[in-house]
């Protein structure tokens, strides 16, 4: 069975600084794997997809996401961060179509 | 706009008392799930459905069940709600089952006293 861990449970960084969210992942084969961004009080949102074709993917926002086959890693960056990239957010592997999710990371950004 | 809703947003109820949460998408999307969310657990899902009348458990059922009567709704029920129910109930839709993005409804908070 697929899962999905996120290394960290809460991460907090400057406005203007880097932002790296981390996940490691482990399937059987070659997985399908997201990141999904809540905001508080809101639904789910897609931030980007990695579906073999590179391995560098680029979502919205400024965020992407390297996959690393090596390392079984699915890191999600983003050079500068913005108060508004507050939130939480959650790596998931597809398990044939099933998604499972991490537990999360909550990102604090600071003014 | 192409959306999933839910209804109703925020919902107290008190053990035993039988709910309905619906959801309904308008995309035309055969594959719908219903997931909770509790903290540092992520969202599990609860059940799935492959098209009208193909439903199946997911990884929590136990407590829920589904119907899938029309292609657009997929009501999640709970016969005799237990306070170990009181989560946040997301629904989400894609295309099919392989079709692996999925459109996440709006949340349902529910407590159960």
């Amino acid at each position: 069975a697929q899962s999905v861990t996120q290394l960290d449970s809460h991460v907090s960084v400057s406005e203007g600084t880097p932002v790296l969210l981390r996940c490691n992942y482990s399937s059987s084969y070659s997985p399908s794997l997201f990141w999904y961004v809540q905001h508080p009080n809101k639904g789910l949102q897609l931030l980007l997809k990695y579906t073999s074709a590179a391995t560098l993917v680029k979502g919205i926002n400024g965020f992407e996401a390297e996959f690393k086959k090596s390392e079984t890693s699915f890191h999600l960056t983003k050079p500068s961060a913005h108060m508004s990239d507050a939130a939480e957010y959650f790596c998931v592997v597809s398990d044939r179509g099933k998604l499972v999710f991490g537990a999360g990371t909550i990102l604090r950004v600071k003014s | 706009e192409a959306q999933v809703t839910q209804n109703p947003r925020y919902l107290i109820t008190v053990t035993g008392k039988k709910l309905t949460v619906t959801c309904s998408q308008n995309m035309n999307h055969e594959y719908m799930s219903w997931y909770r969310q509790d903290p540092g657990l992520g969202l599990r899902q609860i059940y799935y459905s492959m098209n009208v009348e193909v439903t199946d458990k997911g990884d929590v059922p136990e407590g829920y069940k589904v119907s899938r009567k029309e292609k657009r709704n997929f009501p999640l029920i709970l016969e005799s709600p237990s306070p170990n129910q009181t989560s946040l109930y997301f629904c989400a839709s894609s295309l099919s089952r392989s079709q692996e993005t999925q459109y996440f409804g709006p949340g349902t908070r529910l407590l159960v006293l």
